[in-house]
Order: structure tokens, then sequence, then C-alpha cells
């Protein structure tokens, strides 16, 4: 069964600053993975996904991930904040095995960015 | 473009009653839907799965005593909570895919026991 695993419940940033959202997985092949957000009292929006091919993929926003097989990592990045990017950031696993797309997602990290 | 719409986006139902959700696909065919709940200050809880032509899986923690769901054709997914009491409320999500990997979701119905 597949796990995922954020370190930091809450991150503060200053605005203009670089980011950077841990994620963590837990899965015996190499899966599907995502970023998710939600703002305030929303649902869920999808920042950006990762299949196969280049481990660096591109989100909306200016957003990017990186999948290190080797660190079974997917970390989120972001090159300077805006105060708008404040919110919930969920990493999600998926498997690959037909079938089988149950989305796992880790327990969340809030982002708050101050002036 | 695909989408999923859910309504009603809130509600509140008094403890002890039902309350039904219900999941609109939109632009492809929903042959697969997934519930979710996320309790307050909590992350997404997978409550069952259930594809066209299949029995819907159940999530262990989840039954469907208590969480009832139909899905009758490629477009439309309900799902019910029986009997809610103060533990049941939480943003109730519905994730659809057609038969590729990527589920789309909607924005979710936010359902308050009082």
């Amino acid at each position: 069964a597949q796990s995922v695993t954020q370190p930091d419940a809450r991150v503060t940033v200053s605005e203009g600053a670089s980011l950077q959202l841990r994620c963590k997985y837990s899965y015996s092949g190499t899966p599907y993975l995502f970023w998710y957000v939600q703002y305030p009292r929303q649902g869920l929006q999808l920042l950006l996904k990762y299949y196969s091919g280049d481990p660096v993929v591109q989100g909306v926003n200016g957003f990017e991930a990186e999948f290190i097989k080797s660190n079974s990592s997917f970390h989120l990045r972001k090159a300077s904040v805006h105060w708008s990017d404040s919110a919930v950031y969920f990493c999600a696993v998926s498997a690959r095995n037909t079938g089988n797309y149950k989305y796992v997602f880790g327990a969340g990290t809030r982002l708050k960015v101050i002036a | 473009g695909a989408l999923v719409y859910q309504y009603p986006r809130r509600t509140i139902c008094k403890s002890g009653t039902s309350m039904r959700m219900e999941c609109q696909a939109v632009g492809f065919q929903a042959t697969s839907v997934a519930w979710y709940r996320q309790s307050p200050q909590k992350t997404f809880e997978l409550i069952a799965l259930s594809t066209v032509n299949s029995a819907i899986k159940y999530e262990q923690n989840f039954t469907q005593e208590k969480f009832p769901i139909s899905h009758p054709n490629l477009s439309f997914s309900s799902m019910t909570v029986l009997n809610a009491y103060l533990e049941d409320r939480g943003l109730y999500l519905c994730g659809a895919r057609e038969s590729g990997t990527e589920v789309f979701f909607g924005k979710g119905t936010r359902l308050t026991v009082v």
C-alpha cells in the first residue's frame, strides 16, 4: 500500500522568498504523484502531476516539483512566493496498477506568506 | 473540458438525521468515482471507490450501512451520510475519472452537524 509523508505541518515564508514544501512517499513501484492546493473553505485544485518522463514538472502559478526516485521524494518548489499562495498544500500518490487509482493524500502543509 | 460538480456546496443537518450529496461529471464519462472526507484540520480520507458495473469498495472504517453510494450511470454518483453525528462533519469530496489516471475533483460538499 502507498503512503505519503509531509513532514512540515506549517511553513511561513516572506513574500518574494523561495519555497520548498517537502513530500516523501512510500510505494513499491513507480507511482503517479500530485500536488494539490486547498484555499480556505474550498475544494482541491491540481497544481501539477508527475506520470513519467522529465522528473521536473512544471505546474500552475510558477510551481514546480521534482521526482527523485532514489529518495522517494516529490518536493514542491517556487522561486518567489506571493501572498496569495497562502493555503494548504497536499501531496498525493496513486498506484500505477490498472484499476487501482486510489489517491492517498499526505497530511498537508499550511503555507503562510507574510509581508 | 472535464468538470465535476458537487451539490449542495454546504449543508447543515441535525444530529441523527441523514444527508444526501451528489456528484455530476461533465465533459467526460465517470467510469470510476471516489468519495473522500476531510474532517476538520485533517487530510482527505478515502471512503469508497465506485466503478460502474462493479461492486463498490469501502475503505476500513467506512461502511455501506453508514455511507450508501449510488453510481447509476457514467455521469452521476450520490452518497448519503446516514444518521449523521458530530464526527461526520467535514468536507466531502467527489473525484471522478474516465479511463486515464487523472482524477477530476469537485469542490466538495461541506457538512455541518448540529
